[in-house]
């Protein structure tokens, strides 16, 4: 199993641009999840879904878009990049069993440069 | 709003040796989890560990464990036998039982571990 797909790895934007950060599991999980990850600030909410047709936001949603239009895929959208979204961004997905205590499965990230 | 304070940015310790990584947090809950999750140079971030607030007994796998004080909201992890490959970061997180998804982690701000020859 591929387990949790982001792509690109790495990107450079030029400030303004837009871009979407993709991401794909294969796993059948329910649920699915993007964090930002900043020096000294740990990874931090961005949104998540609970299933396909349902998003919901989390710590720090401004300036980024979802949807789930399948189980499989939670694409992440900058609708105008600024600098202070440069960060590395981490897809994750669970499945539901044991609910808040399940572990998650993490892409291996996006390292982003907005200029 | 829950918080989680990982209060050690750097740590090192030399290979074969213990190091303990400390972990607070604050909550109004009774019950939650809380995990241990390490990012190594690779930047994929793995399961180390887990708890469930509930449990009395604290989690263990192979040579990592937890030292979980639900009164004083403390959950420490040791690492015995320290090897090279646990150089990492590690990032402390916290979950409220009742949210029924993993997908909604808060993460202390991490303890970055060398572990040295």
């Amino acid at each position: 199993n591929a387990g949790v797909t982001q792509t690109p790895k790495f990107q450079v934007l030029k400030t303004g641009q837009s871009m979407t950060l993709q991401c794909a599991q294969d796993m059948n999980h329910e649920y699915m999840s993007w964090y930002r990850q900043d020096p000294g600030m740990g990874l931090r909410l961005i949104h998540y879904s609970v299933g396909a047709g349902i998003t919901d936001q989390g710590e720090v949603p401004n300036g980024y878009n979802v949807s789930r239009s399948t189980t499989e895929d939670f694409p992440l959208r900058l609708l105008s990049a600024a600098p202070s979204q440069t960060s590395v961004y981490f897809c994750a997905s669970s499945y539901s069993p044991e609910g808040a205590g399940e572990k998650l499965f993490f892409g291996s990230g996006t390292q982003l440069s907005v200029l | 709003a829950q918080t989680v304070t990982q209060s050690q940015p750097e740590m090192s310790v030399q290979e074969a040796e213990t190091v303990t990584l400390s972990c607070t947090y604050d909550t109004s809950e009774s019950n939650y989890y809380l995990f241990w999750y390490k990012q190594p140079p690779s930047r994929q971030m793995i399961l180390v560990i887990r708890q469930e607030a509930y449990k009395q007994q604290n989690a263990t796998e192979n040579r990592f464990s937890v030292n979980f004080q639900k009164a004083a909201k403390s959950f420490s992890l040791k690492i015995s036998d320290s090897q090279l490959g646990d150089t990492a970061m590690y990032f402390c997180a916290f979950i409220p039982a009742y949210t029924g998804t993993a997908s909604k982690l808060t993460f202390g701000t991490g303890t970055r571990l060398q572990v040295t020859l």
